[in-house]
């Protein structure tokens, strides 16, 4: 499968411990986002990556969240002292980076479900 | 960043042909009107695109009123399969996509 994954598919922890997602994304596309979607809402963005490269970061993403993506290629979120409204299904995307006015669609993955306890 | 208005929710018989409104009144001359969808427990897929003019792919086809202020997504022949939860996006520069509430189409048999 060349879709994008993301690892873990679920995960439940207790408030105050840190937790790590996993993205990979299609191996082609140099632009890579975060989003956040709680029950009942729409995908929230929180940030995004063109190659290695932090681009935008929202004001949801506080302090306590952190993106990287160390060689352009996969991407990690990691969540610090969680709290039970971080619970929500983490979704990642992909995408080619626009380039003379073409804009690409955004290929996303599966999510992570996150339970804070 | 430009907002869309959508119904919450709406009903398609199964076989008859799905149209999903969506009001866009603020969106500037060179934002896109995107439209994604969000089957159960899956992440969003991608449907179609369009800035003036009407577009048609294999799953579905956008018609985007002259003054751009409002679209409509056509599923033409709903299968139970399209069951889903619909975003009609306008995206901002950099490839944001800016996620409104949706429209729920429920198809049934």
């Amino acid at each position: 499968d060349t879709g994008v994954s993301q690892d873990p598919r679920h995960k439940i922890t207790k408030r105050g411990q840190n937790v790590t997602f996993r993205c990979d994304p299609i191996s082609e596309h140099n632009r890579l986002y975060w989003y956040r979607q709680t029950l009942g809402q729409g995908p929230e963005f929180l940030t995004y990556f063109q190659n290695e490269a932090q681009l935008e970061k929202s004001r949801l993403l506080s302090d306590r969240f952190s993106a990287e993506r160390p060689k352009g290629s996969f991407s990690t979120l990691e969540i610090q002292r969680t709290e039970q409204g971080d619970s929500a299904m983490y979704l990642c995307a992909s995408s080619l980076a626009v380039t003379s006015g073409k804009v690409n669609e955004q290929f996303f993955g599966p999510g992570t479900r996150l339970t804070v306890l | 960043d430009a907002k869309t208005t959508q119904p919450t929710s709406m009903d398609c018989a199964e076989g008859r042909a799905a149209n999903l409104p969506c009001n866009h009144s603020t969106i500037s001359g060179n934002e896109y009107v995107y439209w994604y969808r969000q089957i159960h427990s899956q992440g969003p897929q991608y449907i179609i695109h369009g800035l003036k003019n009407n577009e048609t792919n294999e799953m579905a086809s956008l018609i985007i009123t002259e003054d751009r202020k409002s679209s409509t997504l056509i599923l033409p022949h709903a299968t139970l399969r399209d069951t889903a939860v619909y975003y009609c996006i306008v995206r901002v520069a950099r490839g944001k996509l800016i996620f409104g509430q949706g429209t729920e189409l429920s198809v049934k048999p």
